[in-house]
């Protein structure tokens, strides 16, 4: 299994593009999660979904959107690229199911977003 | 709000040294605690769980333990190694939140030197 896979790695962005992160996990986890990642932080949580078609945002989900028509993939869309969306971006997957406390969450190796 | 708080920051330590890295939480009710590690460029990689019943769990040279009286946990590393050189982020499950929502601590960052 691949796990949680990310494109790109990295990518530079003029202020005002748009550009989608894509996000494919093959261990069939219901569960997905965008997050991204600043410098000295915690993540924070942008979108997440618990199953395709199903989403719901997270703690900064603005300047972002997400769909999830398959199980296996979870875009996440950038419009109007801005300087404070400079960040690596990180995926993750999980397979929750009632009453489990203890899913742990699969995490892609990131993509490493400037926009200038 | 719920937060996650590490210490310290940034660690140097020499080879074969050991060493302990911090967690304070102030999510509640307790569910679950992980420690990942997080290497330069990779995601986070759960090292260890731990559960409210719990007070010390170990994986190869790592050991957590926790103190959910008092919200702390910590991770000791015995005879560090070069490879152990990464971020180590301890992660809180909040079950106030939905879809397994978790809150992260900010990182600590060691460094490994020959």
């Amino acid at each position: 299994n691949a796990g949680v896979t990310q494109t790109p790695k990295f990518r530079i962005l003029k202020i005002g593009q748009s550009m989608t992160l894509q996000c494919t996990q093959d261990m069939n986890h219901n569960y997905m999660y965008w997050y991204r990642q600043d410098p000295g932080m915690g993540l924070k949580l942008i979108y997440y979904s618990v199953g395709a078609g199903i989403t719901d945002k997270g703690e900064v989900p603005n300047g972002y959107n997400v769909s999830r028509s398959t199980t296996e993939d979870f875009p996440l869309r950038l419009e109007l690229a801005a300087p404070s969306q400079t960040s690596v971006y990180f995926c993750a997957s999980s397979y929750l199911f009632d009453r489990a406390p203890y899913n742990e969450q699969f995490f892609g190796p990131g993509t490493r977003l400037t926009v200038l | 709000k719920n937060q996650v708080e590490q210490s310290p920051q940034s660690l140097i330590i020499l080879e074969g040294k050991n060493c302990t890295l911090q967690c304070n939480y102030t999510v509640s009710p307790f569910s679950n605690l992980r420690w990942y590690k997080q290497d330069t460029g990779r995601g986070p990689v759960s090292l260890t769980i731990m559960t409210f019943s719990e007070n010390t769990k170990s994986n190869g040279r790592y050991t957590a333990t926790l103190d959910a009286d008092t919200k702390q946990s910590s991770l000791h590393i015995t005879a560090s190694q070069l490879s152990d050189s990464a971020s180590y982020i301890c992660v809180v499950r909040d079950p106030g939140r939905a879809g397994n929502m978790l809150t992260f601590g900010g990182g600590t960052r060691l460094m490994v030197k020959p």
